[in-house]
């Protein structure tokens, strides 16, 4: 899993709440990554950043906020904007320099 | 904009023949392009990359893939497929200077005794 902890594995949230979910690295890599995965649609990209206090939005950014405070902490917060929040989320981290990107275990975030 | 496209949400292979999971892709410059396998209610498994040189790349468990610029190709081949193969399998591509990486919708590889 190269050292990249996506918590927690599961959670569960009611309809209108805001959640945030954590991942964090220690791998002192600088581009970390979000994507969602629903079944049958693949991986979509939500947001990624390259460095510290700086990020882009993917293709479906709405709904959804980040923040890059510290290099090993990329938190995303699910908000109540998205319409469909229920999902398996993904995070990745990638060392500047190097090609591949490796990967949290997930959260499956199920909203109710 | 970059993008990844498999054609085919799952393949279907009998165990010992060789299998073929296919991507194309569309990037503006160079692409870096990337295979990754997925297991249940996991994360990403790095299989495989090409960044440059030859256009046969060769990866984890016994996959390579073959580029081909000219169709805009990256197959994931192995020549005796395992029942333990089956997985779902992405391609990605990443832009060398923005950094985004784009996956393809995954291709389901079955492999039957």
């Amino acid at each position: 899993d190269g050292g990249i902890t996506q918590s927690p594995k599961y959670l569960f949230r009611k309809e209108g709440q805001n959640v945030t979910l954590s991942c964090e690295q220690n791998l002192n890599h600088d581009a970390m990554y979000w994507y969602r995965q629903d079944p049958g649609q693949g991986l979509r990209l939500i947001y990624y950043s390259q460095i510290v206090n700086d990020f882009q939005k993917g293709d479906i950014a709405e709904g959804y906020s980040v923040s890059r405070e510290k290099k090993e902490s990329f938190p995303l917060t699910v908000t109540s904007a998205q319409k469909n929040p229920t999902a398996f989320y993904l995070c990745a981290s990638k060392v500047r320099g190097a090609d591949e990107a490796f990967f949290g275990q997930g959260t499956r975030l199920t909203v109710v | 904009a970059q993008s990844v496209a498999q054609p085919e949400d799952q393949v279907n292979v009998a165990e010992g023949n060789p299998l073929t999971v296919k991507c194309t892709y569309s990037v503006s410059g160079n692409p870096y392009l990337f295979w990754y396998v997925q297991y249940p209610n996991r994360g990403l498994q790095f299989l495989l990359k090409y960044i440059t040189g030859d256009n046969l790349v060769k990866g984890s468990y016994g996959f390579e893939a073959e580029f081909n610029k000219s169709q805009t190709s990256f197959h994931l081949k192995k020549p005796s497929a395992l029942v333990s193969d089956s997985a779902l399998y992405f391609c990605a591509v990443r832009d060398p200077e923005s950094n985004m990486l784009t996956f393809g919708g995954g291709t389901r590889l079955m492999v039957k005794p």
